[in-house]
């Protein structure tokens, strides 16, 4: 079976600009988890989505948003990019939402470069 | 605040010897904590859960234990491998995240 999938691997913008990055999980996981990994730290969660529902929301300001499709996939979206941004942007699925019981599969994760 | 902490940023450990990793947490009481391995430029690998009610788990070489009195989790790894050097992150949930540590680095010496 395929693992968590992530797209783009490497992504550079320059400040003020948008993305998306997307994810798609592990056949049969509905739940989805988005993390932020700044080199030395561990990862920082961001959002978790279960049914297409936000389930949790970390410290993160309102221009990070995300959702959820109907064959589980997820976007997550950051607005007027800053260079603090700058990060490895993981994404996990999981079977069902509680995290803390629950085996996460993380993806190869996208490296984001903001100039 | 909830906080979490790996006391060692780095561990170097002798091929064969065990290491173990530390992981301390203030202000809750998580029902589940996690370890994971990370290596350079990937995600996290899933190792191990213990829940609140289990002292001890083990896996192959790998045992965790969970003091929740002390607010402590010890990570063992016996007859260590240079193929175990990598960074073990511990996580646990706080009502509806995951927190993780800053992660140790190991290194296992040949």
């Amino acid at each position: 079976d395929a693992g968590v999938t992530q797209s783009p691997t490497h992504l550079i913008k320059t400040r003020g600009q948008q993305v998306t990055l997307r994810c798609s999980p592990i056949s049969g996981h509905k739940s989805v988890s988005w993390y932020q990994q700044v080199l030395g730290q561990g990862p920082q969660f961001i959002f978790q989505y279960y049914e297409k529902e936000e389930r949790g929301r970390g410290n993160f300001p309102d221009r990070f948003s995300a959702r959820q499709f109907p064959n589980y996939s997820s976007e997550l979206n950051v607005n007027a990019l800053l260079l603090g941004d700058s990060a490895l942007y993981l994404c996990a699925s999981s079977r069902s939402p509680g995290q803390g019981a629950n085996e996460q599969f993380f993806g190869p994760g996208t490296r984001l470069t903001v100039l | 605040s909830q906080k979490i902490e790996q006391n060692s940023e780095a561990l170097n450990i002798q091929e064969g010897k065990t290491a173990t990793l530390t992981c301390n947490y203030t202000n809750y009481s998580p029902a589940y904590l996690q370890w994971y391995r990370q290596d350079p430029g990937r995600g996290p690998v899933f190792l191990l859960l213990i829940r609140e009610n289990e002292k001890e788990k083990r896996k192959e070489r790998l045992k965790v234990t969970f003091d929740t009195t002390l607010k402590q989790s010890l990570f063992h790894i016996t007859a260590s491998q240079p193929a175990d050097s990598a960074t073990y992150l511990c996580a646990l949930e706080v009502v509806d995240k995951i927190i993780f540590g800053k992660g140790t680095r190991l290194h296992i010496l040949p």
